[in-house]
């Protein structure tokens, strides 16, 4: 089974600074890979993918992630935090479900991201 | 906006009743998927249909079914309900099948079992 392993569920960081969120997980096949971020009271909003391709991804709202295989790893990074950042954010890796041919997702836990000012 | 909708946004029921969760996919899409979001079990995937047919499921009880109409929306039912019950549920839709393929959110129901 597919597993995915966010470490730390609550990341601070100050206006400006780099934020990183980390993701790994656990997949015996390329996966599918995606960060999704979810804003209080709101449905989960895709903020990129990695499918197949380069393994730097660029995606909405200037983050970007780099899929790096002998690492497990799908880290989310932004050069520089907004206080419009605060959000949780969720790491998921797509995996087939036997026999149906189709996919479903795996979420990690989530890491609430703060932007002090 | 997502293009997916979700009724009730919130649900206030007691322990032992059935409710119905609706969703209505981004037109054209024909994946459904149901997500159970809480605090103690983070966000689990429940269950998923495409046109009309159940594809796969998670962890979803058998105190809980879902189906999916012809004009795609989908329903969950949620029965003999327990206070661990509480939760988010979060209604995704997809174009298809593909694994790459953006699954697209609806605002989710709150449902609070009293």
């Amino acid at each position: 089974a597919q597993s995915v392993t966010q470490l730390g569920s609550h990341v601070s960081v100050s206006e400006g600074a780099l934020v990183l969120l980390r993701c790994n997980y656990s997949s015996s096949v390329p996966p599918y890979l995606f960060w999704y971020v979810q804003y209080p009271n709101q449905g989960l909003q895709l903020l990129l993918k990695y499918t197949t391709g380069a393994t730097l991804v660029k995606g909405i709202n200037g983050f970007e992630a780099e899929f790096k295989k002998s690492e497990t790893s799908f880290h989310l990074t932004k050069p520089s935090a907004h206080m419009s950042d605060a959000a949780e954010y969720f790491c998921a890796v797509s995996s087939l479900y036997s026999g149906a041919g189709s996919y479903q997702l795996t979420f990690g836990k989530g890491t609430k991201l703060s932007v002090i000012p | 906006d997502s293009g997916v909708t979700q009724t009730p946004k919130h649900l206030i029921t007691a322990t032992g009743q059935r409710v119905t969760l609706r969703c209505s996919p981004r037109s054209g899409d024909l994946s459904v998927y149901w997500y159970q979001q809480s605090l103690d079990q983070g966000l689990q995937f429940l269950i998923q249909y495409y046109n009309g047919e159940e594809r796969a499921k998670g962890n979803i009880l058998e105190r809980f079914s879902a189906q999916q109409f012809p004009d795609l929306h989908s329903e969950l039912n949620l029965s003999s309900l327990e206070l661990g019950d509480s939760a988010l549920y979060f209604c995704a839709s997809s174009g298809g099948l593909a694994g790459g393929g953006e699954q697209y959110f609806g605002p989710g129901t709150r449902l609070t079992v009293t």
